[in-house]
């Protein structure tokens, strides 16, 4: 069985430009989660979905936004670049959110912001 | 708010030790708690995960505990071998079923020595 893909793998951009990143979770998993990790602050929760509605959001400005698809497929999207974002994004599936399962992580997508 | 401490931040040890990686949380009301593997610029790879009901996993030569009253977790790998050599992340679930949201700790840097 396939993993959890993510693509592009790298990104470079210039501040101010609008960034839309793809994850395509392991096939018959409906939930996706985003996160982001920089070397001073970790990993973070960005969002979560199931079923195409976001189930949580963390602590990140409107600049970031996500969707998911009918086929489970999810992208996120960060408009108005920031130096600062420029990080590894990492999207993870799992069987669905209450199943208390193990999320597995795609090997992320990494955003250089110039 | 739920916070998770790893500790050492890094650790460098001769190849054959057996050695403990520590992780330790604010919020003993976790659904289950995670170990993932970072490869340098890589993705997560889930190595075991504990339910809150559970008190251990293990896979092969890694044994992973659970304490959640004290709100503790170790890692044990047995006769480390160079190719352990990443940084260990571990993260809880949030209490709540509705969510599959982790939270992460800043990871432990493992080295071994060949």
């Amino acid at each position: 069985k396939a993993g959890v893909t993510q693509t592009p793998r790298y990104l470079i951009k210039t501040r101010g430009q609008q960034v839309t990143l793809s994850c395509s979770p392991i096939s018959g998993h409906r939930s996706v989660s985003w996160y982001q990790q920089t070397p001073g602050q970790g990993l973070q929760f960005l969002f979560e979905y199931f079923s195409e509605t976001q189930r949580n959001k963390g602590n990140f400005p409107g600049r970031f936004s996500g969707r998911q698809f009918s086929n489970s497929r999810s992208e996120m999207n960060v408009s108005t670049l920031e130096l600062g974002d420029s990080a590894l994004y990492l999207c993870a599936s799992s069987l669905a959110v209450g199943s208390g399962g193990t999320q597995y992580f795609g090997p992320g997508t990494r955003l250089l912001v110039l | 708010k739920q916070e998770v401490t790893q500790i050492p931040a890094a650790l460098s040890v001769p190849e054959g030790e057996n050695l403990v990686l520590n992780c330790s949380f604010t919020d003993s009301a976790i659904y289950n708690l995670q170990w993932f593997r970072q490869d340098p610029g890589k993705g997560l790879t889930s190595l075991l995960l504990i339910q809150s009901s559970q008190r251990e996993q293990t896979s092969g030569r890694l044994n992973a505990s659970l304490d959640k009253s004290s709100g503790r977790s170790t890692l044990y790998i047995a006769a480390s071998q160079p190719g352990d050599s990443a940084t260990y992340l571990c993260a809880v679930r949030d209490g709540s079923s509705n969510t599959g949201k982790l939270i992460f700790g800043q990871g432990t840097t493992l080295q071994v020595k060949p």
